[in-house]
């Protein structure tokens, strides 16, 4: 089983440019969420999303957008990219959200 | 508000000493709690989870966790640490919103290193 699956594995930015964070899940599951980690900082919330076309803020919203139009599907959009954004990526899956959320390997994104 | 404090943000121990690494919640009820650990590069990885019930759950790789009310802690520990436990760990929270959503929310991590 491929789990959580996030594309690509690694990107390099220039400021003000936009891109996509593809995450995809095949294990059914209900909840999907997108988190950064920075060092010292742990992971913060940015978006989560509790089915398909239902999605909600984290902690860490600004300069980011999501959408859920399938189940399987929870891209992350960034706009205007700042170097504030550089930082590791996560998405993650649960089936109900409190039940164990499987983790993708991660995107590490740097804006220069 | 809601949140989740790890107040070590690193440990230092020697292989085959025991481990506990602190993790204090806030919030009102009764909460999903969570342990996950990241080894370098790689994703998270759930170690043990507490739901309710009894208040020490087992985990893998022989960690274990005490649910405290009273102290709103949910520490985990392990009797003795392996070389392959360094590693950064994450103690996680499960809060519920208003519109009966749940939100999970991490604490900031503790890394483990680990002395032949």
């Amino acid at each position: 089983n491929a789990g959580v699956t996030q594309t690509p594995k690694f990107r390099i930015l220039k400021i003000g440019q936009s891109m996509t964070l593809q995450c995809a899940q095949d294990m059914n599951h209900n909840y999907m969420y997108w988190y950064r980690q920075d060092p010292g900082m742990g992971l913060k919330l940015i978006y989560y999303s509790v089915g398909a076309g239902i999605t909600d803020k984290g902690e860490v919203p600004n300069g980011y957008n999501v959408s859920r139009s399938t189940t399987e599907d929870f891209p992350l959009r960034l706009e205007l990219a700042a170097p504030s954004q550089t930082s590791v990526y996560f998405c993650a899956s649960s089936w109900t959200g409190n039940t164990e959320a499987f983790f993708g390997q991660g995107t590490r994104l740097t804006v220069v | 508000a809601q949140s989740v404090t790890q107040p070590d943000i690193h440990i230092t121990v020697s292989e085959g000493a025991s481990l506990e690494l602190r993790c204090n919640y806030s919030y009102g009820a009764t909460p999903y709690l969570f342990w996950y650990v990241q080894s370098p590069g790689q994703g998270l990885q759930l170690l043990l989870k507490y739901f309710s019930g009894d208040t020490l759950v087992q985990g893998i790789k022989g960690f274990e966790a005490e649910f405290k009310r009273s102290q709103s802690s949910f520490n985990l520990r392990k009797p003795s640490v392996h070389w392959s436990d360094a590693a950064e760990y994450f103690c996680a929270v499960v809060i519920v919103t208003m519109d009966s959503s749940y939100k999970l929310i991490f604490g900031s991590g503790t890394r483990l290193l680990v002395r032949p």
